[in-house]
């Protein structure tokens, strides 16, 4: 079935710095992923929604400037969070999706990348 | 705007019982589509089950299965001879739209499945 690969699982960044997760779709071409945020015990919040080759669509709410999204190919979309703050700590993930319905509906997931800001 | 609602914050079942999640969705798009995942503390997000506005029949996957109760807007799931291992949080989600919409999806709170022994 369809697999999205994110990386890194798991980043510990000082305050100020960048992070950049990265998610690969392995065996289909993603023509579109969409990003999320989620805090601990609650549900996943869209931040973003990006179409290969062109800018991404921000949620209300979200900071473009600091939620930096590239989505250059059909197979890689990269979420950069510049000048982390330790409130940016949280658990992002990505979620890819192609043409069709396939058999989850059409949605496939990565497994998402938990970011601490200390 | 679409809003799913999840009521229940935590559960209890026994392990071999079954159990339902609840599950009501507000939206005034004609074609949608409603999901449930499973979400295990390692955080991924595993796909249990999918229902379509149009699909006459309800969907079941195994041990899963969604009733789907389209005038009354709720799209339970029913989780059969439950296991340890279904202890996690359930989300139920919904995607505006068409089959081959690219709407992001929409998620409810969640609830916590706790499954005793």
């Amino acid at each position: 079935g369809a697999v999205v690969s994110q990386h890194p699982s798991r980043v510990i960044c000082k305050s100020g710095t960048s992070v950049k997760i990265e998610c690969r779709s392995l065996d289909f071409q993603a023509t579109t992923m969409f990003w999320y945020r989620q805090f601990p015990k609650q549900s996943l919040m869209l931040m973003a929604t990006s179409n290969e080759g062109s800018k991404a669509t921000y949620e209300q709410g979200v900071e473009k400037d600091k939620f930096l999204i590239n989505h250059a190919s059909l197979t890689l979309s990269t979420l950069t969070v510049t000048s982390a703050h330790p409130e940016d700590s949280s658990f992002y993930i990505c979620s890819a999706r192609e043409g069709g319905e396939g058999l989850s509906g059409g949605y496939t997931f990565g497994s998402g990348t938990r970011l601490t800001v200390v | 705007a679409q809003k799913i609602t999840q009521t229940q914050p935590g559960m209890f079942v026994q392990e071999k019982e079954a159990v339902t999640l609840d599950c009501t969705y507000d939206t005034s798009d004609q074609s949608y589509g409603l999901f449930w995942y499973k979400q295990p503390s390692s955080g991924e997000m595993i796909f249990l089950i999918y229902q379509g506005s149009y699909d006459e029949q309800n969907a079941t996957e195994g041990r899963y299965s969604l009733n789907f109760q389209k005038a009354r807007k709720s799209a339970n799931l029913v989780i059969s001879a439950s296991q340890l291992g279904d202890s996690a949080m359930y989300f139920c989600a919904m995607r505006p739209g068409g089959r081959n919409s690219g709407y992001a999806l929409n998620f409810g709170k969640g609830t916590s499945l706790l499954v005793t022994p």
